[in-house]
């Protein structure tokens, strides 16, 4: 079965350091993959995809994420967090043979302190 | 900008109640979506429609109905509300398989 798990439920960084907020997922066939946020009390936007192509994809406010292919990973990454990062981060997969259904990880809290 | 909307933000019922939940996308989309959000299990999928009048299940359609009589309208159906409905429903929109979705604000659904 499909899966996509975020093994951190929260994640703590301080202001100007570098963040990393980890994904992993489990699919047969080759998955489009991709990044949310949400922030309190509000829906979810979109942060950047991986379809094809070159394995590092930059995105909204910053962010990048780097496919592993080998290791059917995509983390999440920013060279130096703010503290309006913090929020609620979710990654996903879909399968393009499954017509592009999402499916999310469960989450993870980022917060950024001064 | 895509816009998704939601009709409420925070709606209140009584168990057995029929609720409905309405979710309108003003950019042409193809494809909507209805989610659940409940702490520590992510977004799951309740039902989606790749276009007007077509609808599929998704992971947890149990207890829930939708329909799509226009493009930009996509409701979600409680037919007999029960407690354990009392969630986040989040509603999105996409123009394609491969591309993203755009998310509507949510709608806080308490049930007692």
């Amino acid at each position: 079965a499909q899966s996509v798990a975020q093994p951190e439920d929260q994640v703590n960084v301080a202001e100007g350091n570098p963040l990393t907020v980890k994904c992993t997922y489990s699919v047969s066939g080759n998955p489009y993959l991709f990044w949310y946020v949400q922030y309190p009390n509000r829906g979810l936007q979109f942060l950047l995809k991986y379809i094809t192509g070159d394995n590092l994809v930059k995105g909204s406010y910053g962010f990048e994420a780097e496919f592993n292919k080998s290791q059917t990973s995509f983390h999440l990454k920013k060279p130096s967090a703010l503290v309006s990062d913090s929020a609620l981060y979710f990654c996903a997969v879909s399968l393009y043979n499954q017509g592009g259904k999402l499916i999310f990880g469960q989450g993870t809290e980022l917060s950024v302190k001064p | 900008d895509v816009k998704v909307t939601q009709s409420s933000r925070y709606l209140v019922k009584r168990t057995g109640e029929k609720v409905f939940l309405e979710c309108v996308q003003d950019m042409d989309h193809e494809n909507m979506f209805w989610y659940r959000q409940d702490p520590g299990l992510g977004l799951r999928l309740i039902y989606f429609s790749y276009d007007v009048k077509m609808k599929e299940k998704g992971d947890i359609p149990e207890g829930y109905s939708v329909s799509r009589e226009k493009k930009e309208r996509f409701s979600l159906i409680l037919e007999s509300a029960s407690t354990n409905q009392t969630s986040m429903y989040l509603c999105a929109s996409r123009v394609g398989t491969g591309y993203e979705q755009y998310f509507g604000p949510g709608t806080r659904l308490t049930v007692t």
